[in-house]
């Protein structure tokens, strides 16, 4: 069964320190992976994708990294800031249908601290 | 560049009862996607639209229906509501490609009292 899990459940941190979130998946066949950042109340906001090829990918002061063969995914934030609270998704994408099916994983809820 | 609208933004309604909710996608944008949130839950797939055809759908019941317009524009309708159809529903948008970003709206909090 195609599957997405992320960890930890939720994390707290002190601004200006930096976090990694896990993502492990059991999607087959892969087709791409998603992080999105969800605030509370809104929608999600895509951050990075990545496809197979590729191992790493930034966007401002967020990274996401990709092992195909581990089938693990990390997202890294430097100097974190208030506004970085948030839930954090990780979506795989299989090559079912005409654009894939998008497997979401629970997410990782992030708080940062003043 | 207006990005993804929805339509409301809260509704609460009564066990049984139906509910239409609207969706406009961003410009550009032929694919909408529909999803549900439950509290401390990721989104599940409920349905996708492409050319005014549901392409797509996910495992909910025949309750959920949907409409796509010439305009992109799209529609969720849920029938004889549960107290369990309680969450956010999300509406998200994309060109179309496999390896495009979906632009999510806002939502629209149902509560079913």
């Amino acid at each position: 069964k195609n599957q997405v899990e992320q960890s930890p459940q939720s994390l707290i941190i002190l601004e200006g320190k930096n976090c990694t979130l896990q993502c492990n998946y059991t999607v087959s066949p892969f087709s791409n992976l998603r992080w999105y950042k969800q605030d509370t109340g809104r929608g999600p906001v895509s951050l990075t994708i990545m496809t197979f090829s590729e191992n790493t990918k930034s966007n401002g002061r967020y990274t996401a990294t990709l092992d195909a063969d581990t089938k693990q995914s990390s997202l890294h934030i430097t100097a974190s800031q208030l506004s970085d609270s948030a839930s954090y998704i990780c979506v795989v994408s299989d090559y079912g249908g005409s654009q894939g099916n998008l497997i979401f994983g629970k997410g990782t809820k992030l708080s940062v601290k003043p | 560049d207006a990005g993804v609208t929805q339509s409301p933004t809260h509704l609460i309604k009564t066990r049984g009862q139906q509910v239409t909710l609207r969706c406009s996608p961003k410009s550009g944008h032929d694919t909408v996607s529909w999803y549900q949130q439950a509290l401390g839950q990721g989104p599940q797939f409920i349905f996708q639209y492409y050319e005014e055809e549901e392409r797509q759908r996910g495992n909910f019941p025949d309750r959920f229906s949907g409409h796509q317009f010439p305009n992109y524009s799209s529609e969720l309708n849920v029938n004889a509501l549960l107290l369990g159809d309680s969450a956010l529903y999300l509406c998200a948008s994309s060109p179309g490609t496999r390896n495009s970003p979906l632009h999510f709206g806002n939502g629209t909090r149902l509560t079913v009292t």
